[in-house]
C-alpha cells in the first residue's frame, strides 16, 4: 500500500469553477501536511501547509484536514488557466521523524 | 517567503566525471536539507536527508559513495554525483526545512538542477 495516494488525473475543470484535489495517507502518526504545485520542468512550489484538523484558507486556496479519516484536500476557487499544473500532496513520515513522503501528484487542467 | 537557490540550473557532462550541485537557503537557516531526484513524469524520490555538521541519512537503494552530500552550514548543502553515468541523468532538487519539529515545519524547494550525462 502506498503511503500517500492521489488520483493522477487529469482533473479538468472550467475556468472560474472550484477544483477539488484529494489525498489520503496511511501513517496515523503524520503531523504535517503540505500541498505543492509543480509546473512541467520546474521544481515544486509550496502552496499550503496544514497541521490541525479543519480548514485553512489562503486566498483562493483552502486546505482541509481530517486526521480521523487520514484525508487531506485542496480546494481552488475561481480556477484560472494558470492553475493548470501537477499538485503534489506531501506528508511527514512517522511521528517524530523529519522526512516527507510525496504522492504521485494530480494533474489539473483548467479549461479557458 | 523563504528562498532556496540551487546552482547550477543545468549541467551537461561526460560519462565518468563528477558534478557538484549547491543548495543554499538565502533568507533563513535550514535545520535540515533534503535532496530529491525526479525522472520525467514521475514523482519526487527522496535521496537523502542532511543536517548541518552531521552525516547525511540516505534512503534505501541510494549509493552514499556515489552521491556525496556535505552540509557545511545552516545555509549550504552540496550534492556531488561522482563518476556520473547516463543513468544518473535526472532532475535533482534540493529543499530546505525551517524546523525539525513535525507539526510546525515547512519545506521549501530550490529551482532544481537538470543533469545530463553523455
Amino acid at each position: 500500500q502506498k503511503e500517500v495516494e492521489q488520483n493522477s488525473g487529469p482533473l479538468s475543470v472550467p475556468e472560474g469553477a472550484i477544483a477539488s484535489l484529494n489525498c489520503t495517507y496511511s501513517d496515523r502518526g503524520s503531523q504535517s501536511f503540505f500541498w505543492y504545485r509543480q509546473y512541467s520542468g520546474k521544481s515544486p512550489e509550496l502552496i499550503m501547509f496544514i497541521y490541525s484538523n479543519g480548514d485553512k484558507e489562503d486566498g483562493r486556496f483552502t486546505a482541509q484536514l481530517n486526521k480521523a479519516s487520514q484525508y487531506v484536500s485542496l480546494l481552488i476557487r475561481d480556477s484560472q488557466p494558470s492553475d493548470s499544473a501537477t499538485y503534489l500532496c506531501a506528508v511527514n513520515w512517522r511521528s517524530g521523524t523529519y522526512k516527507y513522503i510525496f504522492g504521485t501528484g494530480t494533474r489539473l487542467k483548467v479549461l479557458a | 517567503g523563504a528562498v532556496v537557490s540551487q546552482h547550477p540550473s543545468r549541467v551537461i557532462c561526460k560519462s565518468g566525471t563528477s558534478v557538484k550541485i549547491e543548495c543554499r537557503s538565502l533568507d533563513f537557516q535550514a535545520t535540515t536539507m533534503f535532496w530529491y531526484r525526479q525522472f520525467p513524469k514521475k514523482s519526487l524520490m527522496l535521496m537523502a536527508t542532511s543536517n548541518e555538521g552531521s552525516k547525511a541519512t540516505y534512503e534505501q537503494g541510494v549509493e552514499k559513495d556515489k552521491f556525496l552530500i556535505n552540509h557545511a552550514s545552516l545555509t549550504l548543502s552540496t550534492l556531488t554525483v561522482t563518476s556520473a553515468h547516463p543513468e544518473d541523468s535526472s532532475f535533482y532538487i534540493c529543499s530546505a526545512g525551517t524546523s525539525g519539529r513535525p507539526g510546525t515545519d515547512t519545506q521549501y524547494f530550490g529551482p532544481g538542477t537538470r543533469l545530463t550525462v553523455l
